[in-house]
């Protein structure tokens, strides 16, 4: 069955950076485009790579701060989160593209990022 | 950006009840709308993705329906476990993606 696991979230203060994980199983994961998504309150999306990585695109509120990344050897989706801020402060989920980058079909539990001073 | 604004924003409703949620996006988005179900502590879940198409897996109480600005997620008969927090999710601005703010179904 489809899974993934976050992890690499925790308490961060402002202006430093952290690097998040999802480890991918149950599918071929090279042939998946995959998304970070945050909820503070509500949802919000992040960003988007496309199965072979060649394809990227952010957010306004993370562009130039946030790198999106993977490998697919050991499939593993990646998040380097720079110059943090408090309003960055969520539940990051991973999730599977359903097809052409519009739907999420499979969500990770979340890790969760603070931070704080 | 397009904004999605989804209600009642809550609903009190009895299993067995048909329930009825609206999300309006604040411009004609096609039929690149979709639907997910989460409940507390766990992550989201896609139920209906192109406005109308059911995902696998997702029952058959499940139906959206809609075109443009306006669509709708009905429960046909409400059970126990799909009393949670859903949320409608645009993809007309590909890749850009944005949700709604999300309607709690709760028990009356």
């Amino acid at each position: 069955q489809v899974q993934l696991v976050e992890s690499g979230g925790g308490v961060v203060q402002p202006g430093r950076s952290l690097r998040l994980s999802c480890a991918a199983s149950g599918f071929t994961f090279s042939t998946y485009g995959m998304h970070w998504v945050r909820q503070a309150q509500g949802l919000e999306w992040v960003a988007i790579i496309r199965s072979d990585g060649s394809n990227i695109n952010y957010a306004d509120s993370v562009k130039g701060r946030f790198t999106i990344s993977r490998d697919n050897s050991k499939n593993t989706l990646y998040l380097e989160m720079n110059s943090l801020r408090v309003e960055d402060t969520a539940v990051y989920y991973c999730a599977r593209d359903l097809g052409k980058g519009r739907w999420l079909d499979y969500w990770g539990q979340g890790t969760l990022v603070t931070v704080s001073s | 950006d397009i904004q999605m604004t989804q209600s009642p924003s809550s609903v009190s409703a009895s299993a067995g009840d048909r329930v009825t949620i609206t999300c309006r996006a604040s411009q004609g988005i096609g039929r690149w709308l979709a639907w997910y179900q989460q409940k507390p502590g766990k992550a989201p879940k896609l139920l209906i993705y192109a406005a109308s198409s059911l995902q696998s897996g997702v029952p058959s109480r499940f139906s959206g329906s809609g075109s443009g600005t306006d669509f709708t997620l009905t429960i046909s008969s409400l059970q126990p476990e799909d009393f949670a927090t859903y949320y409608c999710q645009q993809a007309n601005s590909f890749p850009r993606l944005t949700f709604g703010g999300g309607t709690k179904v709760e028990i009356k």
